[in-house]
């Protein structure tokens, strides 16, 4: 497609419960982004792609945040055992190489109740 | 959509006024910068960008300064319309891979 797409655009689950988040990349960008946006603060790097490759997962806040890419286009960013902190939109970004200004997405908005 | 940046600082400019938006940045190591904006329930969207062997570049009605002495960057936004209200994020790239992002400003046009 032309832009980055997210699915969903939200999801609301009860915590404890497992969701996955998938994001669809502007073809041929080789490198895809995970980034959490929390209310009132700016976008917070989690996890980045070169390739199929994790190539840095060091934004990752706990083992419970898991993110695979295994055809080098769609990602999913997989939680387990959703906490309410876990709240936050979930933004996906994709850029024609390494380092390169990214397109984002338009998000997930993920509700823990 | 949800209001991104509830509790952000915000600047409120008169349409057609000149705005500026001010960012600090962390790493004097990074090289590479990008202002982003914002609208609510949306993503953010590139606006301009500047790497560091400049200290100026100039867009459609936008222009972006970047002072590296004092690690300073600004987004300047010229006859500012009622669409440019947002919130703008400055984004430093560290190490040539993933940007880090500032914690944002929102503008807000007046009639």
């Amino acid at each position: 497609g032309a832009g980055v797409s997210q699915t969903p655009s939200n999801k609301v689950t009860e915590k404890g419960k497992y969701v996955e988040l998938r994001c669809d990349p502007i073809s041929g960008h080789t490198a895809l982004y995970w980034y959490r946006q929390s209310l009132g603060q700016g976008p917070e790097f989690l996890i980045y792609f070169q390739g199929t490759g994790a190539a840095d997962d060091s934004g990752l806040p706990n083992d419970r945040f898991f993110a695979v890419r295994p055809e080098g286009s769609v990602s999913t960013l997989k939680i387990q055992r959703t906490e309410r902190g876990d709240s936050a939109v979930y933004l996906c970004a994709s850029s024609l190489d390494t380092g390169d200004g990214y397109t984002f997405g338009s998000g997930t908005r993920l509700t823990v109740v | 959509g949800e209001s991104v940046g509830l509790h952000l600082p915000t600047l409120s400019v008169q349409e057609g006024d000149n705005s500026i938006i001010n960012c600090a940045y962390s790493n004097s190591a990074s090289d590479y910068f990008i202002w982003y904006k914002q609208e609510s329930g949306k993503g953010p969207q590139f606006i301009i960008d500047i790497r560091s062997n400049m200290d100026k570049r100039q867009g459609q009605r936008v222009t972006v300064l970047l002072n590296k002495t004092v690690k300073h960057l600004s987004l300047q936004i010229a006859a500012t319309q009622p669409g440019d209200s947002a919130v703008y994020f400055c984004a430093e790239n560290q190490n040539g891979q993933n940007f880090v992002f500032g914690p944002g400003t929102r503008l807000s046009v007046l009639p």
